[in-house]
């Protein structure tokens, strides 16, 4: 099955500085890549998704790449925030009809400090 | 985007007695839903998948008889923790995957705290 390896377990950046959390992924037919952020206690939140026919997506300060031939993936995040500290969580689907199965990353403690 | 609510959001039990939580789909009709377990500090760890209408498809050390997973229609699916033991204590999430467009979104519930006594 689809293995799902995130770097680094946790990450500690000055306010303003940016964030890059990197995720690499086993199975060659995964196409879909979501990345959740998740804070203490509550539910984890969709923040951006790249599908396999894309390599790069951006949504204000948060972007994402994708490298199918590294089978690599990246989360980044500009002029970070202290509301931006949170666990993330990078995650591999094969999407194909109603086969769907999201395997996660362990997740990054990213800490942003005043 | 989509909404999931989950019920209850804590609950304590004591051990030997079941436990039923409940995922609704609130703005969307959700053919899947999926079951999560979350240690602290640890990421989800996917218990089985929930198709309306069909058995669940449980992973791999799941026990489906302790487990029990029901998707009644398309949104509502529940889980119900069998003879609950302390080390069955955690966080549970659903999540339910809407079909948007090019569709694959998954939308996750608040989660549930179990503790068992």
């Amino acid at each position: 099955g689809e293995n799902v390896e995130q770097h680094p377990s946790t990450l500690s950046v000055q306010e303003g500085d940016s964030a890059v959390i990197k995720c690499t992924y086993s199975d060659s037919a995964s196409n879909y890549f979501p990345w959740y952020k998740q804070e203490l206690g509550k539910r984890p939140q969709l923040i951006i998704d790249i599908r396999s026919n894309v390599g790069e997506k951006k949504d204000q300060r948060i972007a994402v790449t994708l490298n199918k031939t590294a089978k690599h993936f990246s989360l980044h995040i500009t002029e970070t925030q202290p509301e931006d500290s949170a666990v993330y969580f990078c995650a591999a689907s094969i999407v194909r009809g109603s086969n769907y199965k999201l395997t996660f990353g362990k997740g990054t403690l990213l800490t942003v400090n005043p | 985007g989509a909404v999931v609510s989950q019920h209850p959001s804590r609950v304590i039990c004591k051990s030997g007695t079941s436990v039923k939580i409940e995922c609704r789909s609130l703005d969307f009709q959700a053919t899947t839903m999926f079951w999560y377990r979350q240690f602290p500090k640890k990421s989800l760890m996917l218990m089985a998948t929930s198709n309306e209408g069909s058995k669940a498809t449980y992973e791999q050390g799941v026990e489906k008889d302790k487990f029990l997973i029901n998707h009644a229609s398309l949104t509502l699916s529940t889980l119900t923790v069998t003879s609950a033991h302390p080390e069955d204590s955690s966080f549970y999430i659903c999540s339910a995957r809407a079909y948007g467009q090019g569709g694959s979104e998954q939308y996750f519930g608040p989660g549930t705290r179990l503790t068992v006594t």
